[in-house]
């Protein structure tokens, strides 16, 4: 069965630790893409890659770094330079022509 | 700047009624838009998407129409069924579509209730 998997659905981190975000795909889709969603806001684009082996910053890239070593992986690091990363994760991927589709999230909280 | 408004956080709806959900963009360079559908602590869901050389474009009971001049698209849901509640996100992009792997700038959302 196609689809995105994220894990964990949900994470806690100490303050100061980085954390690594899980992202797999098994649609065969290039382009990976990493947003972060706060209460009663939309979904904001961190990073995304539309290749293995390169990546862009989105719009809210401080704080946070990626990989693309394959097609099928995107993880995303939090680090403990973003001062505010509790938020919900979503990855996306998507094929050309076709719209992103989504996994179902990992939520993110600070002990 | 948010280039991608949803003015109205949320919207409820009786059963068997017409859903307006709308979306204001400020940014001209956008040309392809979509809405997206999400539960709690789920992925959004792709609904329906619309390039900017159409107004309209229809898939069963949704139906988006786009207008340009305005800035201003809405998604329209007949007839709105319970399952319908969610959060509805509208989306745009500037790279027509599918011809590159553009990135969405995305609404803040509106919650939609349908209520039997």
């Amino acid at each position: 069965d196609g689809g995105i998997t994220q894990s964990p659905k949900y994470l806690f981190r100490k303050e100061g630790q980085n954390v690594t975000l899980s992202c797999e795909q098994n649609l065969n889709h290039d382009a990976m893409y990493w947003y972060r969603q706060d209460p009663g806001q939309g979904l904001r684009l961190i990073y995304y890659s539309q290749i293995v082996n390169d990546f862009q910053k989105g719009d809210i890239a401080e704080g946070y770094s990626v990989s693309r070593e394959k097609k099928e992986s995107f993880p995303l690091t939090v680090t403990s330079a973003q001062k505010n990363p509790t938020a919900f994760y979503l990855c996306a991927s998507r094929a050309l022509y076709q719209p992103q589709h989504f996994g179902d999230g990992t939520r993110l909280s600070i002990l | 700047d948010q280039q991608v408004k949803q003015n109205s956080p949320s919207l409820s709806v009786q059963e068997g009624r017409i859903s307006i959900l709308n979306c204001d963009y400020t940014n001209s360079m956008f040309d392809y838009f979509l809405w997206y559908k999400k539960y709690p602590a789920e992925g959004p869901t792709f609904l329906i998407s619309i390039s900017s050389i159409k107004d309209k474009n229809e898939d069963g009971r949704f139906t988006v129409f786009l207008n340009k001049s305005a800035k201003h698209l809405s998604l329209h849901i007949v007839p709105s069924q319970p399952g319908d509640s969610a959060v509805y996100f509208c989306a745009a992009s500037g790279n027509a579509g599918g011809t590159s792997y553009g990135k969405l700038t995305f609404g803040q959302g509106t919650i939609l209730t349908v209520h039997p």
